[in-house]
């Protein structure tokens, strides 16, 4: 079975600094991957980043970047130059060997001026 | 291109009432899912469908039943609502599966559903 834990419910960030969620995963499949989604606010999920089990470079796109341990089994997301935008849930997930995705509880990032 | 849309966008049914949601996508995927979002619950499967024609079972099937209508079309039906329904039921869809390889969903706006 894969579970995933965020064990951050809450974080505060002033704006222009960087942040990272943490997130740790616990998986038997050798091939898997891990994405972090945001729901702002308004609801919807919005994919942001995704990192292969086998990649061996980190993820990046744009501000968001993937601090990815597999050692460790951690697959942290980091945000740069955070935005007030940036307000929202995170959500870390991971699939494996199905397409069946699992998700963590979430982390409320709050960006504050 | 709309992407994944489901309707409707909210709904209250009293207890043993029916209803189904509705999605759609438009980006010919194969795979779509149902989830139901709880506070400080995460997202939730209920049922997916790998491909046209078939369904499957995820972490929280009882109560629902879906149907894959064709590639387009996914629906999931309460047949008799009870007050633990309450939630936010959200659509995805992503591409095919190919073994071992994980690919990104794409999410509609979710429906808001209340049971009294």
């Amino acid at each position: 079975a894969q579970k995933i834990t965020q064990t951050q419910p809450g974080m505060f960030v002033q704006e222009k600094e960087a942040v990272t969620l943490d997130c740790t995963y616990d998986t038997s499949d050798q091939s898997y991957g891990l994405f972090w989604y945001k729901q702002p606010s308004s609801g919807e999920m919005i994919f942001l980043i995704y990192q292969g089990s086998y990649d061996e470079q980190n993820a990046t796109e744009g501000r968001y970047s993937l601090n990815f341990q597999k050692a460790r089994k951690s697959a942290n997301l980091v945000i740069s130059a955070s935005q007030l935008g940036d307000s929202a849930m995170y959500f870390c997930a991971i699939g494996g060997f199905t397409d069946k995705l699992i998700f963590g509880t979430g982390t409320r990032l709050q960006v504050f001026p | 291109n709309a992407g994944v849309t489901q309707t409707p966008k909210f709904q209250v049914l009293k207890t043993g009432q029916s209803m189904t949601l509705q999605c759609a996508q438009d980006m010919n995927h194969n795979s779509m899912y149902w989830y139901r979002q709880d506070p400080g619950m995460g997202l939730r499967l209920i049922y997916y469908s790998a491909s046209e024609g078939t369904t499957d079972k995820g972490e929280v099937p009882n109560g629902y039943n879906v149907s894959r209508l064709n590639k387009r079309e996914f629906s999931l039906r309460l047949e008799s609502a009870a007050p633990s329904q309450t939630s936010v039921y959200f659509c995805a869809s992503s591409e095919s599966l190919r073994a071992g390889v994980s690919y990104e969903q794409y999410f509609g706006p979710g429906t808001r559903l209340t049971v009294t």
